[in-house]
């Protein structure tokens, strides 16, 4: 079986600061996502990738950026860190083809002092 | 866009009881409707799903109901134990690309 490994777990930055998140998956699968999970909110899509190179924006862009240079990796960059932001960043990766269950990340935890 | 609401948001139970989670959704070209169950200190994880031609799916001590004019979803979980507690999550898709969470369900299995 597969797997998706994030790194780092956790992410302690400060105010302004620009932090890189990484993802790496083996399941040869083309679609790739950045979540953000925060209590009482559920999951937001920030970026999704359906292939090498392609990027797309999801419903909470703003502040992001992301690069999909090779089918395996997929990374997001927090472009300013937000002064007391604490959330959980979840990527997440399927096949192609329509409406397939996702395979999850054990999450990257991010703290701004 | 597609808007996905999950109550209730927790609920604590004793051991061997049942639960009802409920899911409802805006979007009518949703398609495919999966589950999640994330443990403490682990990653989600996919547990049942269900695709708008069907009313019903069961996987062991799980249940999955589908109303299509309602635009409404429940989970059914029987004899409810320990292991089960942990964060659930409904989400919706219209087969696109992507797929939208509701707000989870924490359920807490006491002994």
């Amino acid at each position: 079986g597969g797997i998706i490994t994030q790194t780092p777990k956790f992410l302690i930055g400060q105010e302004g600061q620009k932090l890189t998140l990484k993802c790496q998956q083996n399941f040869n699968h083309d679609t790739m996502y950045w979540y953000r999970q925060d209590s009482g909110k559920g999951l937001r899509l920030i970026y999704y990738s359906i292939t090498e190179n392609d990027l797309q924006k999801g419903d909470l862009s703003e502040g992001y950026d992301a690069s999909r240079e090779k089918k395996s990796s997929f990374s997001l960059t927090v472009t300013s860190a937000q002064k007391n932001e604490m959330a959980v960043f979840l990527c997440a990766s399927r096949t192609g083809r329509s409406a397939e269950t996702l395979y999850f990340g054990s999450g990257t935890r991010l703290t701004v002092l | 866009g597609e808007q996905v609401e999950q109550l209730p948001s927790s609920l604590i139970v004793q051991e061997g009881a049942s639960v009802l989670i409920n899911c409802s959704y805006t979007d009518s070209a949703s398609v495919y409707f999966p589950w999640y169950k994330q443990e403490p200190g682990k990653r989600l994880q996919f547990i049942i799903d269900i695709r708008s031609n069907m009313e019903r799916k069961q996987n062991q001590r799980l249940t999955l109901l589908f109303d299509k004019k309602t635009k409404h979803l429940s989970l059914h979980i029987t004899a409810t134990q320990p292991g089960d507690s942990a964060i659930y999550f409904c989400s919706a898709t219209n087969s696109g690309t992507y797929q939208r969470f509701g707000t989870g369900t924490k359920l807490q299995v006491v002994p």
